[in-house]
């Protein structure tokens, strides 16, 4: 019963540097979402899915990217990395909108 | 805008007695609430809910309980147990919305 994967688990990058935070779910939600949460801080939302080619931006999106080409896989884009951008990325989904979501087990980033 | 309040970054309490976990909110079209549980390096995982239709919902140990005058629900653990030491998210959403909205979190340390 895997639920949502997210690799990888630890990553160190540059400044500059571009990385995917990649997430897979096996229960065939329709909705996925990406969170961070910084230290002390509660889940701010990044971007959320409802369904394959359909993506939106959440509270906080500048500085990332997402695609969904299929119901599984919902990667996470950073784009020039930015030390503003350390946090510990969560990967999440649902089977639908405004419901009880599902979490992986986290992504810890540090930008350096 | 922090729309789901948890003004108490940490609570601790003696094995055996009752833990009570405050969060306020301020949108008044949120209908739909939850409590998340987070040990450290994991992801958060589900624990309770509650529509805004009842006034508490219980699950063994743990029940929510539901003010829609005052806009607060709260989290009652009893007994409380060192395992339920860990971080509690309140969230909630509109029904119709897509995402949940998370508070910051209450830390709470459960001694023997």
């Amino acid at each position: 019963n895997a639920g949502v994967t997210q690799t990888p688990k630890f990553r160190i990058l540059k400044i500059g540097q571009s990385m995917t935070l990649q997430c897979a779910q096996d229960m065939n939600h329709n909705y996925m979402y990406w969170y961070r949460q910084d230290p002390g801080m509660g889940l701010k939302l990044i971007y959320y899915s409802v369904g394959a080619g359909i993506t939106d931006k959440g509270e906080v999106p500048n500085g990332y990217n997402v695609s969904r080409s299929t119901t599984e896989d919902f990667p996470l884009r950073l784009e020039l990395a930015a030390p503003s951008q350390t946090s510990v990325y969560f990967c999440a989904s649902s089977p639908q909108g405004g419901n009880t979501i599902y979490f992986g087990e986290g992504s810890w980033l540090t930008v350096v | 805008d922090q729309q789901v309040k948890q003004n108490s970054p940490s609570l601790s309490v003696q094995e055996g007695r009752i833990s009570i976990l405050n969060c306020d909110y301020t949108n008044s079209m949120f209908d739909y609430f939850l409590w998340y549980k987070k040990y450290p390096a994991e992801g958060p995982t589900f624990l309770i809910s509650i529509s805004s239709i009842k006034d508490k919902n219980e699950d063994g140990r743990f029940t929510v309980f539901l003010n829609k005058s005052a806009k607060h629900l709260s989290l009652h653990i009893v007994p409380s147990q060192p395992g339920d030491s860990a971080v509690y998210f309140c969230a909630a959403s509109p029904t119709s919305g897509y995402a949940l909205n998370f508070g910051k979190g209450t830390s709470l340390l459960v001694t023997p």
